[in-house]
């Protein structure tokens, strides 16, 4: 059964702490992606890897940054958490080429006071 | 640039009502459109697809029909059950550039018994 796990449910940080949220697949994606979804904005994009070191921005990168230092593992990281980026965050991954059937985790809801 | 419009919700009916979502779209060229489900606690999940003009996407019930003169995808189950409640988002992914998904802010759908 595929599978794509994220290191957290829930998480509460607080305004200027470095947060990793980690995102894990099982079925040797090439393709992972972050995005963040909130109430009337559906999902956003933030950061995708095509493949092992490669990253490229989304839609809204800014306070953001991704790292992919083994295939199965695409970490989000926010250098400095501010309250705006308070939201549930999804990990996804697909094959090159088949961005349609995304497969995506559980999610993390993240509250930065 | 490419986006995806939602009816707004929440929606809520009783068993066995018929139910219709609607999505229009705005893209170039000719995208493939998509309906994903996030039922509770759980990580996005394609639910059905169409990739060209008058296909008609079907699963567990459900379908939408692509209508490339509205620019719509509306999604319709003719008796809905308790178990469809859930997070319905309506995306598209163009043909065109840079293949990601759009998706719409989503509709939540809750089905009393």
């Amino acid at each position: 059964d595929v599978k794509v796990t994220q290191s957290s449910r829930y998480l509460v940080k607080r305004t200027g702490e470095k947060v990793f949220l980690e995102c894990v697949q099982d079925m040797d994606h090439e393709n992972m992606f972050w995005y963040r979804q909130d109430p009337g904005l559906g999902l956003r994009l933030i950061y995708f890897s095509y493949d092992v070191k490669m990253k490229e921005k989304g839609d809204i990168p800014e306070g953001y940054s991704v790292s992919r230092e083994k295939k199965e593992r695409f970490s989000l990281i926010l250098e400095s958490a501010s309250t705006n980026q308070t939201s549930m965050y999804l990990c996804a991954s697909t094959f090159t080429g088949r961005q349609e059937t995304q497969y995506f985790g559980p999610g993390t809801r993240l509250l930065v006071l | 640039g490419n986006s995806v419009t939602q009816m707004e919700g929440p929606v809520t009916l009783s068993e066995e009502a018929f139910l219709t979502i609607n999505c229009t779209y705005t893209a170039t060229g000719y995208p493939s459109l998509f309906w994903y489900v996030q039922y509770p606690g759980e990580g996005l999940q394609l639910l059905l697809k169409a990739t060209k003009a008058d296909d008609k996407g079907s699963n567990k019930g459900f379908e939408a029909t692509y209508r490339k003169e509205t620019t719509s995808f509306h999604l319709e189950k003719g008796s809905v059950q308790v178990s469809d409640s859930a997070v319905y988002f309506c995306a598209l992914l163009s043909t065109q550039g840079a293949q990601k998904l759009v998706f719409g802010q989503g509709t939540r759908l809750t089905i009393n018994p």
